[in-house]
């Protein structure tokens, strides 16, 4: 069964700094693309990273390019989102989503989230 | 980037009933829509892919159509467990979703 756990969701204050992780079970972790996902206060979803699954290409919007950086440990089957110059709006449930499908991916798996609140 | 516009946000059904959701993209996008499943306190879960692609273990009763710009999701026969947010993906151009729809039974 596929697992995908994140953790590390904290009450940041602006400008600040946190890093998530996800631990992922039931899969052969090194051979799939994997993501991570955000749901406002408001409910909407927003694509926030991608990374291939050597680790040697990653993606992001550009909401977040430049202060958000994707990572994982192959060798550990975990995921991280170290993300820096946190703003009020970066707010979310953080989840990571495993990349299914071919040349298109969407996600096929999905963890349980883990939340961030940026706020002084 | 590539805009999806989903409607309705809320819709109401009888159990047994049928709704019907739709995504309009900003652009072609070639089929590549996906259809989620969202209830609180757990992570999306994935219903369909390619525009009409059913996930193993997704009942029938949860269909998909499509193609250019406009894409429509449907679920038939209600039940009780469909109460849920539904979400579009558009995975031709990076990522988009639509914003939703909360669909309530009456």
């Amino acid at each position: 069964e596929v697992q995908l756990v994140e953790s590390g969701g904290d009450l940041v204050k602006p400008g600040g700094s946190l890093k998530l992780s996800c631990a992922a079970s039931g899969f052969t972790f090194s051979s799939y693309g994997m993501s991570w996902v955000r749901q406002t206060p408001d409910k909407r979803l927003e694509w926030v990273a991608t990374i291939s699954s050597g680790g040697s290409y990653t993606y992001y919007p550009d909401s977040v390019k430049g202060r958000f950086t994707i990572s994982r440990d192959n060798a550990k089957n975990t995921l991280y989102l170290q993300m820096s110059s946190l703003k009020s709006e970066d707010t979310a449930m953080y989840y990571c989503a495993r990349r299914g499908g071919n040349s298109r991916g969407y996600f096929d798996y999905w963890g349980q989230g883990t939340t961030l609140t940026v706020s002084s | 980037d590539i805009q999806m516009t989903q409607s309705p946000s809320s819709l109401s059904a009888s159990l047994g009933g049928k709704v019907t959701i739709t995504c309009k993209a900003s652009q072609d996008i070639n089929k590549y829509i996906a259809w989620y499943q969202h209830k609180p306190g757990k992570g999306p879960r994935l219903l369909i892919h390619y525009t009409s692609t059913l996930q193993p273990g997704i009942p029938s009763r949860f269909s998909g159509s499509g193609s250019g710009r406009d894409y429509s999701f449907s679920i038939s026969n209600l039940e009780p467990e469909d109460i849920a947010t539904y979400y579009c993906l558009q995975y031709d151009n990076l990522y988009t979703f639509g914003g939703g729809t909360k669909l309530e039974i009456k």
